[in-house]
């Protein structure tokens, strides 16, 4: 088993729409979860982060946390073209330093 | 701040060679790490160091990767003998110290380096 699964998509939602991408992670003692953006050809950079469950926002970002489910979603309110990009999740262990990357989803945007 | 700042920015060299790639981290930042990503497995960490002490090699394929981190502004990814397998697109990121004396939230990758080996 993965240490994080992503579907790898793509998925593809209209412009002004709610974009929905999920995680899934299996090492139950992971405490902390991050949401990277990777356009195309680029490096990844730092959406959000999150400890706690329950949601977490960031202007038109929200990350959702369910420990007991190991599930960590990111949702995109009134998605734009410029959000067109792979979206990676990420977990990091409790008492560890480094990060665990799923695959990634892409997402498209259409305008 | 000039980022990350990696070392070719691409590469193409042929089976057998040695390949290095080469990082500066953010000044400041104590902890580096170095990924590979590919289209099957994505990014995957290879070792990481702190305060220029590699912390967890566990990540490194085999015996042909090896990384050196001489100094706080500086560190090498080397792969001797390189094999088309090889090929992929290798990231350093740094992150600062958090208060509870891990790496703070955030890593700042650098641009990568595409490395293509025939």
């Amino acid at each position: 088993q993965k240490e994080v699964e992503q579907n790898s998509g793509p998925l593809s939602v209209p412009e002004g729409a709610i974009a929905s991408l999920n995680c899934t992670y299996s090492d139950r003692g992971s405490q902390s979860f991050f949401w990277y953006r990777q356009y195309s050809g680029k490096s990844p950079e730092l959406i959000m982060f999150i400890y706690s469950n329950g949601d977490k926002e960031d202007g038109r970002f929200t990350a959702q946390l369910n420990k007991a489910s190991q599930y960590v979603s990111l949702l995109i309110r009134d998605s734009q073209p410029s959000d067109s990009a792979t979206y990676l999740c990420a977990v990091m262990r409790s008492g560890a330093n480094n990060l665990f990357f799923g695959t990634g989803t892409r997402l498209t945007v259409i305008p | 701040d000039a980022g990350v700042i990696q070392s070719p920015r691409h590469e193409v060299t042929e089976m057998g060679q040695e390949v290095t790639l080469r990082c500066k981290p953010i000044s400041g930042h104590d902890y580096l790490f170095w990924y590979r990503q590919t289209m099957m497995r994505g990014l995957e960490l290879l070792i990481y160091f702190n305060n220029n002490v590699p912390i967890d090699d566990s990540g490194m394929p085999e015996d042909r990767f090896s990384a050196k981190m001489p100094n706080a502004s500086f560190s090498t990814l080397k792969i001797q003998p390189s094999e088309p397998r090889d090929s992929a697109v290798y990231f350093c990121a740094s992150s600062s110290p958090g208060l509870a004396g891990g790496p703070r939230e955030t890593q700042y990758f650098g641009p990568g380096t595409r490395l293509l080996v025939l």
